[in-house]
């Protein structure tokens, strides 16, 4: 079966400190893959999205950077972290018209 | 541009009352649509999606969708609601980028539902 995990569940991190958030995809091959933000609960934004090994395409100017060093897996970085950066990131996968989200990770920058 | 709007931040309806959570969008060429929700500190779960075919679509734990092109409204509804059902719900359409399978999802701002027992 298909599945996607995420991780660290909660970080809370210091302002100026680096970040980087791991998600891996089980039981697929050639995913899509997406990361989003949610801030303060509400509204999901889509932050980088990649069709494959090394490709990654960013929606939003911003302090964070992605990389797909493996097909299954996608990572969000940053080198500073912000107090803007906190928020709920949600790793997905596509294949067709399926999509899937992983469980999340609740990061607070302090 | 791709856009989807939940005009309601909130709903609040007594269990056993039919509810709907209004969504509306704009996107160009054929919409593909979806509805999420979320529990708090959770992933988003898949409840529906409309992709083409009848208009009234049916998903999971009861809830049901109705796409409506002149209104371009894509309306989540439940016959009967459970204190259990409240949780944050999402709208989104899903824009393809020509001749990929490469699909981003553009959310609404989300809609709190509260039932109340």
């Amino acid at each position: 079966s298909q599945t996607i995990h995420q991780w660290p569940a909660t970080l809370v991190q210091p302002v100026g400190s680096p970040l980087s958030l791991e998600c891996t995809v089980e039981g697929t091959s050639n995913p899509n893959l997406y990361w989003y933000r949610q801030a303060a609960g509400r509204g999901l934004q889509l932050l980088f999205y990649s069709v494959g090994i090394g490709q990654i395409s960013s929606e939003v100017p911003q302090n964070l950077s992605a990389s797909r060093p493996q097909d299954r897996q996608f990572i969000l970085s940053s080198k500073k972290l912000l107090l803007s950066d906190s928020g709920f990131y949600l790793c997905a996968w596509s294949v067709g018209f399926g999509y899937t989200f992983g469980s999340g990770t609740r990061l607070t920058v302090v | 541009a791709q856009s989807v709007a939940q005009p309601e931040d909130q709903v609040n309806v007594a269990e056993g009352n039919p509810l709907t959570v209004k969504c509306t969008y704009s996107v160009s060429g054929n919409p593909y649509l979806f509805w999420y929700v979320q529990y708090p500190n959770r992933g988003l779960q898949f409840l529906l999606k409309y992709i083409t075919g009848d208009n009234l679509v049916k998903g999971s734990y009861g809830f049901e969708a109705e796409f409506n092109k002149s209104q371009t409204s894509f309306h989540l509804k439940k016959p009967s609601a459970l204190v259990s059902d409240s949780a944050l719900y999402f709208c989104a359409v899903r824009v393809f980028d020509r001749g990929s399978t490469l699909g981003r999802l553009y959310f609404g701002r989300g809609t709190q539902l509260t039932v109340w027992p």
